[in-house]
């Protein structure tokens, strides 16, 4: 299982672009690269997951470097609601390794 | 609206009183699991199922059942609870034991063993 490196929390200010980096430099060829978000006293959500080519939904947008030794989560514009613990984690399959993740602070 | 439904949200008991936290998925996946979540050690998956009657056992499953009768249900059996199982669980669910696919997790069981 890749190990990930993510910083343990960051703050941004609303409607600001926010950026979240995660190493996995151990990551396998076969690797999707997920990531989920905890809001407080809810269970984890998916967000967004790719394998090599960034990749855009409604939610977000994923960088993958192009060695995918890293990655990177982007908000274009947090919303209060985007308060959360976002977790990287690299997969072959649907066994999620959860680390303990970036707590992202929203400021109004 | 697809959604993983866990029952109870709460729950406190004795050590020793054998309950059962049921799981349920709409959606017609394969694949679902057990995680429990504890302060500083994040998410771990406790048991799960590639589909009916097939089960295996994630990373924590001393203390813990599962069947897997139908493929909606999943679930989770503490036979003899003990108060180093208080902790929230979470309940999983997708498409297949495939990486291009997304979870679905239900809301959280919080268990308190006393």
């Amino acid at each position: 299982d890749a190990k990930t490196t993510q910083p343990n929390s960051m703050e941004s200010n609303e409607e600001e672009p926010v950026h979240l980096p995660c190493n996995h430099s151990t990551i396998s060829g076969t690797d999707y690269i997920h990531w989920y978000r905890q809001l407080p006293s809810q269970g984890p959500e998916y967000v967004i997951h790719g394998l090599t080519s960034n990749v855009n939904n409604r939610m977000a947008s994923l960088a993958i470097a192009e060695d995918r030794k890293s990655s990177t989560l982007i908000l274009h514009r947090a919303t209060l609601r985007d308060a959360a613990v976002y977790y990287c984690i690299p997969t072959t399959g649907n066994q999620f390794y959860f680390g303990t993740g970036t707590s992202l602070t929203v400021i109004p | 609206e697809a959604q993983v439904t866990q029952n109870p949200r709460y729950l406190i008991t004795v050590t020793g009183k054998k309950l059962t936290v049921t799981c349920s998925q709409n959606m017609n996946h394969e694949y679902m699991s057990w995680y429990r979540q504890d302060p500083g050690l994040g998410l771990r998956q406790i048991y799960y199922s590639m589909n009916v009657e097939v089960t295996d056992k994630g990373d924590v499953p001393e203390g813990y059942k599962v069947s897997r009768k139908e493929k909606r249900n999943f679930p989770l059996i503490l036979e003899s609870p003990s108060p180093n199982q208080t902790s929230l669980y979470f309940c999983a669910s997708s498409l297949g034991l495939r990486a291009n696919t997304e979870a679905f997790f239900g809301q959280g069981t919080r268990l308190t063993v006393v």
